[in-house]
């Protein structure tokens, strides 16, 4: 089945650091990519969505300037908090869909925790 | 977005059949209807869709109501594994997915 490895699985670091979150598609082509963040006991909210070569869309309220997204091939993007702050510190989820099937299901990465100090 | 009702939680005895509802009454006639479940500290994990016919595949089954204003997804016998938060989502073609806030299954042994 189609696979998203996303790198690393957790991540510690200084208040003020950026941090880079990758997302790939292991066995398909993912045109489009989304970026979920998920808050303990709550449930998963989209942050944006990327399309391979565009820029990214954000929902609102999402910074867009301090969640950059890159999504520069088919099957990689990234997530960049940048300037990080412990309100950042949440479970940081990517998936991806392949663009070229209509209404099929999206496949998810395992996370990533981000743990501001 | 059509929106879904889903109970918070709801227990289960292992080796035991489990349904759990979503109701959908205001979904359209182009909204297929979702489910994905996540286990703790993982990403969400696809389990099955349709649109007004039951689906079965090799984790689940869904029932989903002639006039497709619920549905149910059933686990034929579950297990320890399947407990999780399970999410139904409204979904047409290809917009994104956004999650409500799911019925969380304990499965006791």
């Amino acid at each position: 089945g189609a696979v998203v490895s996303q790198h690393p699985s957790w991540v510690i670091c200084k208040s003020g650091t950026s941090v880079k979150i990758e997302c790939r598609s292991l066995d398909f082509q993912a045109t489009t990519m989304f970026w979920y963040r998920q808050f303990p006991k709550q449930s998963l909210m989209l942050m944006a969505t990327s399309n391979e070569g565009s820029k990214a869309t954000y929902e609102q309220g999402v910074e867009k300037d301090k969640f950059l997204i890159n999504h520069a091939s088919l099957t990689l993007s990234t997530l960049t908090v940048t300037s990080a702050h412990p309100e950042d510190s949440s479970f940081y989820i990517c998936s991806a869909r392949d663009g070229q099937l209509y209404n099929q299901p999206q496949h998810f990465g395992d996370g990533t925790r981000l743990s501001i100090l | 977005d059509a929106k879904t009702t889903q109970p918070n939680s709801m227990e289960s005895n292992e080796e035991e059949p489990v349904h759990l509802p979503c109701n959908h009454s205001t979904i359209s006639g182009t909204d297929y209807i979702h489910w994905y479940r996540q286990l703790p500290s993982q990403g969400p994990e696809y389990v099955i869709h349709g649109l007004t016919s039951n689906v079965n595949n090799r984790m689940a089954s869904l029932a989903i109501a002639e006039d497709r204003k619920s549905s149910t997804l059933i686990l034929h016998r579950a297990t320890l594994r399947d407990a999780a938060v399970y999410y139904c989502i409204l979904r047409t073609g290809f917009q994104k997915l956004v999650f409500g806030t799911g019925t969380r299954l304990l499965v006791s042994p």
